[in-house]
């Protein structure tokens, strides 16, 4: 069964620093692996989508990569803003005997980051 | 519709009563998706319909737990003699492409179930 684990539990950062938030999973057989962003009280935002054939992809200040061999996904979130505060949550398409994706998302349990003014 | 829209924002029950949640997707998505999302836990998938066909219902816990979206497109969630076990956000998706690839995914803002 996928586990997907996202290290540190929490951060808290100065603004104007750049940081760094990890995903590892249990099961490199993925189809692709997507970053959201959940405010509190409110849905997730996507803010990311990784195929498994790509090492990362970017937009705006955000960049994450993928080492699919490894197991590990890392969301870099540069000059941060308080703007930024909330949590962020990896989750996993696992790939299917038939090469294609699944139904389910696997989804870690976040990291809840604060940016400080 | 602007978004996908979750009714009621909050619900709470009494152990042992019905419950009923309803998602409206954005209108025209033929994906949708039901998670369930414990108290600091990441959302945990329940079912999946493409249309008003369920292509996958092996997330949901119990046969307490039935789903449906008869026309394609409103689906309603119901929980049957509730359990304090049921108290999460209950998370509604869709999408405008097929399931398996969950991309451009838009989550409405949940229904909070507390079950006393």
């Amino acid at each position: 069964k996928q586990e997907v684990t996202q290290i540190p539990a929490a951060l808290s950062v100065p603004e104007g620093e750049n940081l760094v938030l990890n995903c590892s999973f249990t099961d490199s057989a993925i189809y692709n692996l997507q970053w959201f962003r959940q405010d509190p009280g409110k849905g997730l935002t996507s803010l990311l989508l990784i195929q498994s054939s790509q090492r990362e992809q970017t937009s705006g200040r955000l960049n994450a990569s993928l080492d699919k061999s490894s197991g590990r996904s890392t969301l870099y979130i540069a000059a941060s803003q308080p703007g930024d505060s909330a949590t962020y949550l990896c989750a996993v398409n696992v790939e299917q005997y038939s090469g294609a994706g699944s139904y389910q998302l696997t989804f870690g349990k976040g990291t809840k980051l604060s940016v400080i003014p | 519709g602007a978004g996908v829209s979750q009714s009621p924002r909050y619900k709470v029950a009494k152990r042992g009563q019905d419950v009923a949640l309803r998602c409206d997707p954005i209108s025209g998505h033929v994906s949708l998706f039901w998670y369930q999302q414990a108290l600091g836990q990441g959302p945990e998938f329940l079912t999946y319909f493409q249309n008003e066909a369920q292509l996958d219902k092996s997330g949901l816990p119990s046969d307490r737990f039935f789903a449906e979206r008869p026309e394609g497109s409103v689906s309603t969630l119901k929980i049957q003699r509730t359990q304090q076990e049921d108290s999460a956000v209950y998370l509604c998706a869709s999408s405008s492409g097929q399931g398996i690839y969950h991309e451009k995914l838009f989550f409405g803002s949940g229904t909070q179930l507390s079950v006393l």
